[in-house]
């Protein structure tokens, strides 16, 4: 089956702490993108890459950092410079086009304590 | 810049209703196109539905229809006959068909249906 796995769906970290949210993918698709959505505010870009080792910022980038060493990954880290990390992060995958849609993953829902 | 609206933040209705989705988006471009997605509760997004900006025919599947009206900017979707799994959290979403392709997602409608 292809599609895009997010692990783990629930995280919880203490405050100060970074956390490392996982994202792979098995669609052959050049581009990925990390979202971050709160209650009421849809889906806001934290960053995107179209091609291995590199990637672009989105509008909410600050306290977040990525890397895409392998095509089929693109894990997100988020530092303890975020100051409020908690959210439902979604990952997602597309071919590099204008009007190919994207596939999304399950999502993970990331609490600081 | 590309901007898109979802002014319904949520939406009730009983289950046989029907009910309509709204969606404008601003745009410099002359071609681009329009999403629409769908988010259960389960938390991942699903396509529904394509429409790129030379394709004004409106589109239906199923209980689901989409009216694509250049002239006030708006796609909007209408679900009829709905029923309890149609609620989720219904997002509209606009991409340039050249240049960046990164779309610009509206805030989302919460449609729930009563039983």
């Amino acid at each position: 089956d292809g599609g895009i796995t997010q692990s783990p769906k629930y995280l919880f970290r203490k405050e100060g702490q970074n956390v490392t949210l996982s994202c792979e993918q098995n669609l052959n698709h050049d581009a990925m993108y990390w979202y971050r959505q709160d209650p009421g505010q849809g889906l806001r870009l934290i960053y995107y890459s179209q091609i291995v080792n590199d990637f672009q910022k989105g509008d909410i980038a600050e306290g977040y950092s990525v890397s895409r060493e392998k095509k089929e990954s693109f894990p997100l880290t988020v530092t303890s410079a975020q100051k409020n990390p908690t959210a439902f992060y979604l990952c997602a995958s597309s071919i590099i086009q204008g009007g190919n849609e994207q596939f999304f993953g399950p999502g993970t829902r990331l609490t600081v304590l | 810049a590309q901007k898109v609206t979802q002014a319904q933040t949520e939406i009730s209705v009983v289950e046989k209703e029907d009910v309509t989705l709204d969606c404008v988006y601003e745009t410099r471009d002359t071609t681009y196109y329009l999403f629409w997605y769908k988010q259960p509760p389960s938390g991942e997004l699903v396509f529904l539905i394509r429409r790129n900006s030379f394709d004004e025919q409106n589109e239906i599947s199923g209980r689901y229809s989409w009216n694509f009206q250049k002239s006030t900017s708006s796609f909007n979707f209408t679900i009829t006959a709905s029923q309890v799994v149609d609620s989720a959290v219904y997002f509209c979403a606009l991409s340039e068909a050249e240049g960046s392709y990164i779309p610009t997602f509206g805030r989302g409608t919460s449609l729930i249906v009563h039983p």
